[in-house]
């Protein structure tokens, strides 16, 4: 079975700058698995950010990026703010079917 | 406007099965690249994705749920129908249907529904 791992927990100060990432257990990330990142906050359904691993959705703040980065999927979350504290899930394509991260919690302090 | 909103049982005994049905609005499920998934999540748990349906009647499943799940769409109705056999107290979780279009995967998603399964 496909697992897609992410960091469990990040912790960024208002203004910084912090990188997710998302790692395939089938190897290495590429362009091919159309990466996609979600935002969730609790009680909500998710919000799209970002499709095939660097194109934002219309709504989706400047200050969020999506990249490749050694093998992995990666968000970066720059001048972070505090509504940017929430869950972050990235999506990978599988050849027909698609599965999601673990999940990261992002924690603005 | 696109919106989407699931609607089935709150509450159903292990081994049922479910039906859910997203009900939509804003677009068509017979137009080129539209699609649409479900996605469930397990209370404090992660997301997980289910199933797709586009809108040429492809259909894509979960490789682990697969023999348990079937997809369907009504383009008349603006409808798509999950259902899940064997239901387990494991798969309590929140159902949610979402609205794709070629690469802009899931960006319209509805409310959920948070399907319980116990005796």
């Amino acid at each position: 079975q496909t697992v897609v791992t992410q960091e469990p927990s990040l912790t960024v100060s208002p203004g910084g700058t912090v990188t997710l990432t998302c790692a395939s257990s089938t190897g290495a990330v590429t362009s091919g698995y159309y990466p996609n990142w979600f935002q969730q906050k609790p009680g909500q359904a998710p919000r799209a950010l970002i499709y095939s691993t660097s194109y934002k959705h219309s709504g989706t703040p400047a200050r969020f990026s999506g990249s490749l980065l050694g093998g992995k999927a990666a968000l970066t979350l720059s001048d972070v703010q505090p509504e940017d504290e929430a869950e972050y899930y990235c999506l990978l394509y599988y050849g027909g079917s698609y599965v999601f991260g673990t999940g990261t919690k992002v924690t603005v302090l | 406007q696109i919106t989407l909103k699931e609607s089935g049982p709150t509450l159903v005994k292990p081994t049922q099965t479910l039906t859910l049905t997203c009900t939509f609005s804003g677009f068509s499920l017979s137009t080129r690249g539209v699609g649409v998934d479900w996605i469930r999540q397990p209370p404090g748990k992660a997301l997980e994705w289910l199933a797709l349906i586009y809108w040429d009647d492809n259909k894509r499943y979960s490789p682990s749920l697969r023999s348990r799940l079937t997809i369907t769409k009504d383009t008349s109705k603006n409808q798509v129908v999950l259902t899940m056999t064997n239901m387990d107290p494991l798969d309590t979780a929140t159902y949610f249907c979402a609205y794709s279009k070629m690469a802009t995967l899931l960006n319209y998603w509805g409310q959920g529904a948070l399907v319980t399964v116990s005796s």
